[in-house]
């Protein structure tokens, strides 16, 4: 198995609401990432977790809150969205750091 | 902070014409990735490159790592419709961190 998988493809949440983003790799992968990327734009780092610990997390806003449970799944829960939130979120995996990373087909993500 | 241009911005051929796109940052990476994005999708790796000087290929893809460390280039041949899409280069920029690339968008004429 040579995929990054994510649940759901797409998403439409209120600003009130609490949703969660899934991702999946069996890969044997250690390291796993959150991306945001917003149209015409390239992809930019949100969280990182390697041996499923928190190892990066780049400023952002706590209503996005990661967790690993396993070294094969990755959630992004989301609550108290804004709209300016609302974008493509992908996931990718390496095997380990600075590895190459392998992403996943992504949520699209709209907040309403 | 650390950017990487990607030139050029947009570019339209015709079918069966080679492509060529490269990308330049102010700062030195150790490792190049190239990937290719189709609207609504998730990046695909197309190539790695780990050593200045590299020059790697992948089918009708050809990629190489600058000798400065501060390019690199991505060479499309023989182009056809399914090359649409754009294409991101990321340098490594520390540990876990790729910098991505402003993306090059290519569009096939057939």
């Amino acid at each position: 198995d040579t995929e990054v998988t994510q649940t759901p493809k797409h998403l439409v949440m209120g600003m009130t609401n609490k949703k969660s983003l899934k991702c999946e790799q069996h890969m044997g992968h250690r390291a796993m990432y959150w991306y945001k990327q917003k149209a015409k734009k390239p992809p930019e780092l949100m969280f990182v977790y390697s041996y499923e610990k928190l190892s990066i997390n780049e400023s952002v806003p706590s209503r996005f809150s990661p967790e690993c449970p396993n070294s094969s799944l990755l959630n992004l829960h989301l609550h108290a969205l804004q709209p300016e939130d609302s974008a493509l979120y992908l996931c990718a995996s390496s095997r380990t750091r600075n590895n190459e990373q392998f992403f996943g087909p992504g949520t699209r993500l709209t907040v309403l | 902070g650390q950017q990487l241009n990607q030139s050029p911005q947009s570019m339209f051929i015709q079918e069966g014409e080679d492509v060529s796109m490269n990308c330049t940052s102010s700062s030195i990476f150790n490792t190049w990735l190239w990937y290719k994005q189709d609207p609504g999708e998730g990046p695909v790796l197309l190539i790695a490159l780990y050593k200045a000087g590299e020059l790697t290929s992948n089918g009708r893809l050809t990629a190489q790592f600058g000798i400065t460390r501060k390019d690199s280039f991505l060479n499309i041949s023989a182009s056809i419709p399914s090359d649409v899409g754009i294409y991101f280069c990321a340098g490594l920029a520390g540990t876990y961190k790729y910098i991505f690339g402003t993306g090059t968008r290519l569009k096939v004429l057939a």
